[in-house]
């Protein structure tokens, strides 16, 4: 089975600080793409960020960004200025066709 | 609607009897899919539909689970004679195209306790 690992169950971060989440994958394909969604206590997933594995660009979204290395199948988020609303578990998650498999997630707590 | 619909938001249910979960998508959304969310896990794929046909079930667990989608739209997840490790949470998503490419949209998902 293609996999998606996320190795940081938990994280903390304090307030305005910068913290990188994890995320390395396994796939055959050449053409794909990664996504992280963030699911607050509301349990409703948002999508954060979107990366097409052929673009060697990393995706940006306001505070929002990624390294993706696509050699070494490593995907991982970072968020700046960390706020208080970026509390949530956060997935990874690779799409490929029609299916997107996720990660077992990372909870971020954001300590004021 | 404005979102991804999902009802119950909670059920409990004591083992051994069958549950109806309901997934009302966003309109004009033709890919729909099943995931479960179980404590300390991931998500689980379950089941994909495009239109009212299911490509892809190879996600559900046992015979006891069982989904349609029927008018493009409103999809019902079923499981029958409910065991406790039925127990997690249900997400339904819907995208405009196939996911794997696209954004899902996820509802808020249903809660299944079973005792």
């Amino acid at each position: 089975a293609q996999t998606v690992t996320q190795s940081q169950p938990e994280m903390s971060v304090q307030e305005a600080e910068t913290v990188t989440l994890s995320c390395t994958y396994d796939t055959s394909e050449s053409d794909y793409y990664l996504f992280w969604y963030k699911q607050p206590p509301s349990r409703q997933m948002i999508l954060v960020i979107r990366q097409e594995a052929y673009k060697q660009q990393n995706a940006t979204e306001n505070r929002f960004s990624v390294n993706f290395q696509k050699a070494a199948k490593s995907f991982s988020l970072k968020i700046s200025d960390s706020q208080l609303g970026d509390a949530a578990m956060y997935f990874c998650a690779r799409g490929s066709n029609y299916k997107l498999t996720f990660g077992k997630g990372t909870l971020l707590t954001v300590n004021p | 609607g404005a979102g991804v619909s999902q009802s119950p938001s909670n059920k409990v249910t004591e083992k051994g009897k069958d549950v109806e979960l309901r997934c009302d998508p966003i309109s004009g959304h033709t890919a729909l899919y099943w995931y479960r969310q179980s404590l300390g896990q991931g998500l689980e794929f379950l089941i994909y539909f495009q239109g009212n046909s299911a490509p892809d079930k190879s996600g559900l667990p046992s015979d006891r689970f069982s989904a349609e989608r029927t008018g493009g739209s409103v999809s019902t997840l079923t499981i029958q004679r409910t065991q406790q490790e039925d127990s997690a949470v249900y997400l339904c998503a819907s995208s405009l195209v196939a996911g794997g490419t696209g954004e899902l949209f996820f509802g808020e998902g249903s809660r299944l306790t079973v005792l």
